[in-house]
């Protein structure tokens, strides 16, 4: 069975300095993974996405995540956080059509 | 419409009382998800729409959740007899065609469920 762990339920950082959300997955053959964000009151929204095209996915909004297989992992990074990149951040696997197993979140608060 | 649009924004209801949540998909969307978010389960699948057929509906988590969908579009989300732990937010999301996961899904607002 698939399962996603986002390592940290908390992110703090300052406006201007690099995010780092982390995420490991587990699955016996190669997922798709995803990374959404849900901001207050909204819905998911998606940032990115691997499909084994390439390592390295760039996202939205300045967003890139990368795929290592060797570590299973799929952390998402920024160089330089906004305060409006405040938000709730679930990375995601999935095998089949749009059935995908979520992470717990990871709540990012920004400070000026 | 210009996205996913699910009815009522918020429910609140008495332990025991049925309740309908309704969604609208994306026009032209044939795949259809529900998904629940709770404070303790997190986001969780709950059913897959195909057309109007179910292909998955391996997330249900008891008999007193149904769903279903009509004329290929709109879908209703039903739980009988609520109980307090069917408190969480239901997401309705579409996707434009069905069979890859590497399809984007669009996902509506949620409609926020409690249950006194």
């Amino acid at each position: 069975a698939q399962s996603v762990t986002q390592l940290d339920s908390h992110v703090s950082v300052s406006e201007g300095t690099p995010v780092l959300l982390r995420c490991n997955y587990s699955s016996s053959y190669s997922p798709s993974l995803f990374w959404y964000v849900q901001h207050p009151n909204k819905g998911l929204q998606l940032l990115l996405k691997y499909t084994s095209a390439a390592t390295l996915v760039k996202g939205i909004n300045g967003f890139e995540a990368e795929f290592k297989k060797s570590e299973t992992s799929f952390h998402l990074t920024k160089p330089s956080a906004h305060m409006s990149d405040a938000a709730e951040y679930f990375c995601a696997g999935g095998t089949s059509y749009g059935k995908l197993t979520f992470g717990q979140g990871t709540i990012l608060t920004v400070h000026p | 419409g210009a996205g996913v649009s699910q009815s009522p924004s918020n429910k609140v209801t008495e332990k025991g009382k049925d309740v309908e949540l309704r969604c609208d998909p994306i026009s032209g969307h044939t795949a259809l998800y529900w998904y629940r978010q709770s404070l303790g389960q997190g986001l969780e699948f709950l059913i897959y729409f195909q057309g109007n057929s179910a292909p998955d509906k391996s997330g249900l988590p008891s008999d007193r959740f149904s769903a279903e969908r009509t004329g290929g579009s709109v879908s209703t989300l039903t739980i009988q007899r609520t109980q307090q732990e069917d408190s969480a937010v239901y997401l309705c999301a579409s996707s434009l065609h069905s069979g890859s996961v590497n399809e984007k899904l669009f996902f509506g607002s949620g409609t926020q469920l409690s249950v006194l």
